[in-house]
């Protein structure tokens, strides 16, 4: 099973500045790796899938980068609805899919 | 709109059996889709339990395969989670969704607790 590691557990920066989440996988998970943000009491919403390629209506402020073993979720400009959890998600090799622990946003 | 819709008891007796449906609207079980069943401790992570397809199909996390079984129900647009030997450990909020790999359509979550 490929275990998925992300840094840090969480991370504080203040509205308007960039926030730069990683992910790394125990073995090469090519770019099948997708990010999710979860808001308290809501389920995850997708965000980034293929590594780099934006979900429907996200906005352009979340990208991602990374291939291989390490992924970074960078978000510019941070907004007050940004501040949540993130969860990194591979899915290389189908089933099964396995989860990173979560990196939780917050204001500083 | 797709629209997902968990249900089931929400409390489990430990070595009891956990049992959950999800409710699809807005598309057919039988379309081209996987069905998925992924839960979250609270205040933790994500785990991924299992699939199935409409054809009846179903993969299962290697962690849980001795105690999960998923079906599908085609005349009412629903599938279905049943968690055998239940302990602490399952206490969780449990998910359904739509997809592979991507997941789009979350159900909102129950939270199922494992306690006498």
């Amino acid at each position: 099973e490929i275990v998925m590691t992300q840094s840090p557990g969480t991370l504080s920066v203040s509205p308007g500045e960039r926030a730069t989440l990683s992910c790394r996988a125990s073995q090469s998970v090519s770019s099948n790796l997708a990010w999710y943000q979860q808001k308290p009491g809501q389920p995850p919403r997708l965000l980034i899938f293929d590594a780099s390629a934006r979900a429907t209506g996200i906005p352009a402020r979340f990208s991602g980068s990374g291939s291989g073993t390490e992924f970074t979720l960078t978000i510019t400009s941070l907004e007050s609805e940004d501040f949540a959890v993130y969860f990194c998600q591979q899915y290389k090799n189908w089933p099964p899919t396995t989860f990173g622990q979560g990196t939780r946003l917050e204001i500083k | 709109q797709v629209q997902l819709q968990e249900s089931g008891p929400g409390l489990v007796r430990p070595s009891g059996t956990l049992s959950l449906t999800c409710t699809v609207s807005g598309d057919s079980i039988s379309s081209s889709n996987w069905w998925t069943w992924v839960r979250q401790p609270p205040g933790q992570g994500l785990e991924w339990i299992g699939e199935i397809y409409h054809t009846g199909d179903a993969n299962y996390s290697p962690s849980l395969k001795s105690r999960v079984t998923i079906s599908v129900d085609k005349s009412k647009n629903q599938f279905s989670l049943s968690l055998t030997s239940v302990t602490a450990a399952d206490t969780a909020v449990y998910y359904c969704a739509r997809g592979r790999p991507r997941l789009i359509f979350w159900g909102q979550g129950t939270l199922v607790t494992v306690s006498s």
